[in-house]
């Protein structure tokens, strides 16, 4: 079975620009999660996704980022214009359903911003 | 609010060692507890989940515990190798279902 697949996986943009990250989760999995990653802590939900409905963005920063899963499946989550506190690892994760089932991880995107 | 605390931040062991990592958190209405690795730069790979039901769960070397009403867990590695140098993060799940993730615990071992 393939696990979650991401990309790029590295970017490094100038402050200002604009960047898209994309996620292909699990086959099957309804639900996608993208979380935030700063260097030296915990990562941290920024939203989550049942089919292609958003079930909670409230740690989303709505100003610059926004995120999509057109079709319920892929999803790409896009930040304009990028800041210097973005430079992070974004991950996106899996699972069958939106309650306590276990998340898979796919390998992550590191994003500098210089 | 769902607090994860991990204890000690980051360790340095000899080869062969047994060693063990905490896991805190504020609310004991958990759902599930997880234990992930992380290798610099990559993804999270999971390493043993705990129902709120089970009390510790165990792969190879590797032991989980779960103690939901103190609100710890802790992750037994048995005779470490220089292979298990990672960063070790629980995770809880709770309330809305959302992972509250710890800030992890830097391991290295040395050789």
């Amino acid at each position: 079975e393939a696990g979650v697949a991401q990309s790029p996986r590295y970017k490094i943009i100038e402050k200002r620009q604009s960047v898209a990250f994309w996620c292909n989760p699990i086959s099957g999995h309804a639900t996608l999660y993208w979380y935030q990653q700063i260097l030296g802590q915990g990562p941290k939900l920024l939203i989550q996704f049942q089919n292609n409905g958003v079930v909670d963005d409230s740690q989303l920063p709505k100003d610059r980022f926004s995120a999509e899963r057109l079709k319920g499946v892929d999803s790409t989550l896009k930040i304009q214009p990028a800041k210097l506190e973005d430079s992070a690892v974004y991950l996106c994760a899996s699972s069958t359903g939106s309650g306590a089932e276990e998340q898979f991880f796919g390998p992550g995107t590191r994003l500098t911003v210089l | 609010k769902q607090e994860v605390t991990q204890i000690p931040a980051a360790l340095s062991v000899p080869e062969g060692e047994n060693l063990v990592l905490n896991c805190s958190f504020t609310d004991s209405a958990i759902y599930n507890l997880q234990w992930f690795r992380q290798d610099p730069g990559k993804g999270l790979t999971s390493l043993l989940l705990i129902q709120s039901s089970q009390r510790e769960q165990t792969s190879g070397r590797l032991n989980a515990s779960l103690d939901k009403s103190s609100g710890r867990s802790t992750l037994y590695i048995a005779a470490s190798q220089p292979g298990d140098s990672a960063t070790y993060l629980c995770a809880v799940t709770s309330g809305t279902y959302k992972y509250i993730f710890g800030t992890g615990t830097r391991l290295k071992v040395l050789a």
